[in-house]
């Protein structure tokens, strides 16, 4: 079955770096894209970003453009979210979510499918 | 960015009843309108897609409803599994947002 595992977190003072990665089984990782989304405590869900499943596109929340960089590694089944320049306001779990076009650009959004079980971020000092 | 806004912020229910949440979109988002449930320290699984498109084994007592700026989650007869908290997201234009949930609790 199609399972998503994130790893990476933790705690991190603000201003400092911190990456999240997400590996997918079960299915093609390499065919699909991935979002990002994160849920402060206690908050709702709040989607963060979304890569295609080539890499080539991608987009960001307002909230987060300039500070989290998203990659993948297709020969690892493998994404990645770089987040740098770390704010407290930025502490959630974070959940990575398959997109569920196969082979598709992200020009037309989707919501996605398939959820991880999610990556506790604590930005504080 | 298009704002979601859900009604109630909670409600309670006992089971067997038929329980409806309403989602409204600042803009219109035609049926770019999904629906996920999400329970306490779990992750978010998705219900519903194009408003009413049930993502395959999500039982028949969930169904959805609407177009443009107005949406409805029904379950049709609530049962003990279905005590959670009940998210749209519209995905008509990025950002994707989020509205900010019906917790469904327990009466």
């Amino acid at each position: 079955q199609v399972q998503l595992v994130e790893s990476g977190g933790g705690v991190a003072q603000p201003g400092r770096s911190l990456r999240l990665s997400c590996t997918g089984s079960g299915f093609t990782v390499r065919n699909y894209g991935i979002h990002w989304v994160r849920q402060a405590p206690g908050k709702a869900l709040e989607w963060v970003a979304v890569i295609s499943y080539d890499g080539i596109d991608k987009h960001y929340a307002d909230s987060v453009k300039g500070r989290f960089t998203l990659s993948r590694d297709n020969s690892k089944n493998t994404l990645y979210l770089q987040m740098t320049s770390l704010r407290p306001e930025d502490t959630a779990v974070y959940y990575c979510a398959r997109d569920p076009r196969l082979q598709d650009t992200l020009v037309v959004p989707t919501a996605p499918d398939f959820w991880g079980q999610g990556a506790l971020v604590i930005v504080s000092s | 960015d298009i704002q979601m806004t859900q009604s109630p912020s909670s409600l309670s229910a006992s089971v067997g009843d038929r329980v409806t949440m309403t989602c409204r979109a600042s803009q219109g988002v035609r049926t770019f309108l999904a629906w996920f449930q999400q329970k306490p320290g779990k992750a978010p699984k998705s219900l519903i897609y194009a408003a009413s498109n049930l993502q395959s084994g999500v039982p028949s007592r969930f169904s959805g409803s609407g177009s443009g700026t107005d949406f409805t989650l029904t379950i049709s007869s609530l049962q003990p599994e279905d005590f959670a908290t009940y998210y749209c997201q519209q995905y008509d234009v990025y950002p994707l947002t989020f509205g900010g949930g019906t917790k469904v609790e327990i009466k």
